[in-house]
């Protein structure tokens, strides 16, 4: 069945660091991916998309990269700064609008 | 302009009342989903309508119903409510706003159910 996972639970890195947050999905069928973001107590809020027929897009310090051929989606943030501290969900969907969801990473930023 | 907004922010119940949530999508949006998020995992897909009609349904069970009105807004129903129905209903919505990408769902804060 569908399912989208996350390699690490948390991830914990200096303010400054650069951040890789991963993920890995088994529906090949899948052809738009997105990651969000979520803090304590609020909505997911979207970061970037990409589309499987694209492997890179970037946005404001952060790059979602997708290699459809092992299934897995990655997002890099840039410069880590303490307001990056949340849980991240990587996100597919085959269909109209049905997004399927991982568990999700919490990222700790230390300053 | 104002995102996706949901109603109430909180509450509680208890085992077997019913349960009436509310969404409003972002102006011009003509799509909107309802995911359940139990704490510490991931939205789990719901209901999804696009112009009053549903276009989707998770794996959950008929307690759960939907509907969406003329303005877009939706409800989402929970009947014989269960204590594993204790989660953060989250809404998103979906559409041709500002001209971008019609897939792209905006989230609201969520409603934060509990069931006692």
């Amino acid at each position: 069945g569908e399912s989208v996972g996350l390699h690490l639970p948390t991830l914990s890195v200096q303010e400054g660091d650069n951040s890789i947050i991963n993920c890995a999905y088994s529906n090949s069928a899948s052809d738009y991916f997105i990651w969000y973001k979520q803090e304590s107590g609020k909505g997911p809020q979207f970061i970037i998309d990409i589309r499987s027929n694209m492997d890179k897009r970037q946005g404001q310090r952060v790059t979602v990269l997708l290699n459809k051929t092992v299934k897995h989606l990655s997002l890099q943030i840039a410069a880590t700064q303490p307001g990056d501290s949340a849980v991240y969900f990587c996100a597919e969907t085959t269909g109209f609008q049905k997004l399927v969801f991982g568990t999700g990473t919490r990222l700790l930023v230390s300053p | 302009d104002a995102g996706v907004t949901q109603s109430p922010t909180h509450l509680i119940k208890t085992r077997g009342q019913q349960v009436t949530l509310r969404c409003s999508p972002i102006s011009g949006h003509k799509s909107v989903s309802w995911y359940q998020q139990v704490l510490g995992q991931g939205p789990q897909f719901i209901f999804q309508y696009y112009e009053k009609e549903e276009r989707g349904r998770g794996n959950f069970p008929d307690r759960f119903s939907a509907r969406q009105f003329p303005n877009y807004s939706s409800e989402l129903n929970v009947n014989a409510l269960l204590l594993g129905d204790s989660a953060l209903y989250l809404c998103a919505s979906s559409g041709e706003a500002s001209g971008g990408s019609t897939d792209t769902q905006y989230f609201g804060p969520g409603t934060r159910l509990t069931v006692l």
